[in-house]
């Protein structure tokens, strides 16, 4: 079953305390993307990865880090974690080529952080 | 630089009637325009989306969305709506070429009874 995965699900930390969100795609995609979802404001996207070894920033990446050195695999770090980054938080991965890689688009299921 | 502006932030209806769910957009360049649904608790799911050709584009569950260029919309209907189709609906343009959407803030359709 083609999917993404997010792990935790679910997270209660502290300011100031680096935490990372695993999140992986078993589809061979080579475009995969973090957003963080806040009530009235949408999607908004804070880094994306074209393939491995290559990342950009997204709309909102401040505070945030990525890695991609393996295809399937792109974690989400926060160094140091303050209140404002409160948020729901998605993995997501595209596929295909050209044009087409529009039409495979899975989002993960979600990351709830909460930083005190 | 693109914005997408969806001006309801919440739809009630009734079973079976039909829904129109409104996205605008501006964009300096051609863009690709999607919708999106996302059931409580979950990610978001890929609902439909216009990449070029007919202007009218539609899902497996029967909504449809049209692109219309000169009035820079892609409005998201249903004939006629079940309670299973209460979600947060979001609408997102990406250009030509680029990888980096931007989303609507989202309309809520609630589904009664």
């Amino acid at each position: 079953e083609a999917q993404v995965t997010q792990n935790p699900r679910y997270l209660i930390t502290v300011t100031g305390k680096k935490l990372t969100v695993t999140c992986s795609q078993n589809m061979n995609h080579e475009y995969m993307s973090w957003y963080r979802q806040d009530p009235g404001l949408g999607l908004r996207q804070i880094y994306y990865s074209m393939n491995v070894e290559v990342t950009d920033k997204g709309d909102v990446p401040e505070g945030y880090k990525v890695s991609r050195k393996e295809k399937r695999n792109f974690p989400l770090i926060l160094e140091s974690p303050s209140p404002n980054q409160t948020s729901l938080y998605f993995c997501a991965s595209m596929g295909g080529s050209g044009r087409s890689s529009y039409n495979e688009q899975f989002f993960g299921p979600g990351t709830r952080l909460t930083v005190l | 630089a693109q914005s997408v502006t969806q001006l309801d932030s919440q739809v009630p209806v009734f079973e079976e009637a039909p829904v129109e769910l409104r996205c605008n957009y501006s964009s300096s360049v051609s863009v690709y325009l999607f919708w999106y649904v996302q059931y409580p608790n979950q990610g978001l799911q890929l609902l439909l989306k216009y990449l070029s050709g007919s202007t009218l584009v539609e899902s497996i569950n029967g909504f449809e969305a049209e692109f219309n260029k000169s009035q820079t919309s892609f409005h998201l209907r249903k004939p006629s709506v079940h309670i299973s189709d209460t979600a947060e609906y979001f609408c997102a343009v990406i250009p030509g070429g680029s990888y980096i959407p931007t989303f609507g803030r989202g309309t809520s359709l609630i589904v009664h009874p």
